[in-house]
């Protein structure tokens, strides 16, 4: 089982709707990421979180420490939204034994929004 | 403020041939984050450099790869005697400080081993 799980997948959504992609997470972490990829482009950094709430524009990011669950909402969705997602974690030192300065990645969440 | 620098964007290499990936930070920052991604999967840690130190390698191959961040000039990430296997997008990211660890993402190598 991977320690960062996303859903969906995929998503292809209208122009305007209201988008949430998901995350969850297994481990101890002392901050989450979010990671925008557009095909065989850079990684764009959206937002880290360690709790409560970000807002960048149309992006909001939120995160609750508790139920090891975080999710990235996008707000009258654009085509020029259409990319990949990226959920990723920095593990907390004392849980991974190693990597923890890296981040651990989610398989990501591929968007199409449509005209 | 320039961001995440990295040269070459695509590289071409024949099995056997070495890949030297470079890689410059951010202005003002000492910490220097490797990553892989492999075609149709997800991105992983390789390994990650302070200035002239390597912290962490748990994430690199054992033979054939290897990292250095010397104290002058770019983070190198070294891969001899390519294959195939190698081919990938091989992503740097920079960090101001270790502790908050807002990582910065350069524009990535595409390395294809022919």
């Amino acid at each position: 089982k991977n320690e960062v799980e996303q859903s969906p997948q995929n998503l292809t959504a209208q122009e305007g709707e209201f988008i949430t992609i998901n995350c969850s997470y297994s481990v101890g972490i002392s901050a989450l990421h979010w990671l925008q990829q557009h095909p065989g482009g850079g990684i764009v950094s959206l937002f880290m979180l360690s709790s409560g709430k970000k807002k960048h524009g149309r992006l909001i990011a939120t995160i609750n420490i508790q139920e090891k669950h975080s999710s990235l909402h996008i707000t009258a969705s654009h085509p020029r939204d259409s990319a990949v997602y990226i959920c990723a974690v920095r593990l907390i030192w004392a849980n991974s034994g190693g990597g923890a300065d890296g981040l651990t990645f989610g398989k990501g969440t591929h968007l199409i929004i449509q005209p | 403020n320039a961001g995440v620098m990295q040269n070459p964007r695509h590289l071409v290499r024949r099995r056997g041939q070495e890949a030297r990936l470079r890689c410059s930070p951010m202005k003002g920052h000492s910490h220097v984050y490797w990553y892989r991604q492999l075609p149709e999967e997800g991105l992983k840690f390789m390994v990650y450099l302070q200035k002239e130190n390597i912290i962490d390698e748990s994430g690199m191959p054992k033979e054939r790869f290897s990292a250095e961040f010397p104290k002058e000039g770019p983070s190198i990430l070294r891969i001899q005697q390519v294959v195939r296997g190698d081919s990938a997008a091989y992503f740097c990211a920079s960090s101001p400080d270790r502790i908050y660890n807002e990582q910065f993402f350069g524009p990535g190598t595409r390395l294809t081993v022919l």
